[in-house]
């Protein structure tokens, strides 16, 4: 079946400090891969998404991705946090970009 | 450049009655999605336009959920009669193509008591 899997509910990150939220998925197939970010009371925004290339991939506010196919991951790193990233995070893989199988999502807590 | 438009933010309604979410895409774009977030079942697509036309209707929980894009710029998300368990956070999308990136707006909090 296919799933995506988020395994950390909740991560919590000194300012300053990386960070990286791992995402594993479930597909027959190469997908296409999201990370979205979803700030309080607000609506989702893409960070980045990866389709084919360079499996490193630079999205926005500093976020990059990684896909291993060998692993079927697309984790999430930042090499340093700052209090505005609080946020929910959610990966999402699917045969399109509608078409979105969603991870059920990490919050991130930021400690001063 | 506005983003997408979704109206009201907050609706309070009792059991039974009719309830209509609107959604005003990104002007230019194409494709329209309303999506369902829950605690318990997480972001779920409910359906999908294309130049106006429902493409995926198959996350429409059952006939008491309907939706309509009667113009490029419009669409209304209706659920008759409400019930308590159709409580939460529905969120509206566009992309300029299918295959191109989503632009969700900031969603509009369901509480049906």
């Amino acid at each position: 079946a296919q799933s995506v899997t988020q395994p950390d509910i909740h991560i919590t990150v000194s300012e300053g400090a990386s960070l990286e939220l791992r995402c594993n998925y479930s597909y027959g197939a190469t997908p296409y891969l999201f990370w979205y970010v979803q700030s309080p009371g607000q609506g989702l925004q893409l960070l980045l998404k990866y389709f084919s290339g360079d499996t490193l991939v630079q999205g926005i506010k500093g976020f990059e991705a990684e896909f291993k196919r060998s692993q079927s991951s697309f984790n999430l790193r930042k090499p340093s946090v700052h209090w505005s990233d609080a946020a929910e995070y959610f990966c999402a893989v699917g045969p399109s970009n509608y078409q979105l199988i969603w991870g059920a999502g990490t919050k991130l807590i930021i400690k001063p | 450049d506005a983003g997408v438009i979704q109206s009201p933010r907050h609706e309070v309604t009792e059991m039974g009655q009719e309830v209509t979410l609107r959604c005003k895409p990104i002007s230019g774009h194409n494709s329209l999605f309303w999506y369902r977030q829950t605690m318990m079942r997480g972001l779920e697509l409910l359906i999908y336009f294309n130049n106006n036309v429902p493409i995926d209707d198959s996350g429409m929980p059952e006939d008491r959920f309907s939706a309509k894009m009667p113009n490029a710029s419009f669409s209304t998300l209706k659920i008759q009669p409400s019930e308590p368990r159709d409580s939460a956070v529905y969120f509206c999308a566009s992309s300029l193509i299918v295959g191109d990136t989503q632009y969700f707006g900031p969603g509009t909090r369901l509480t049906v008591l």
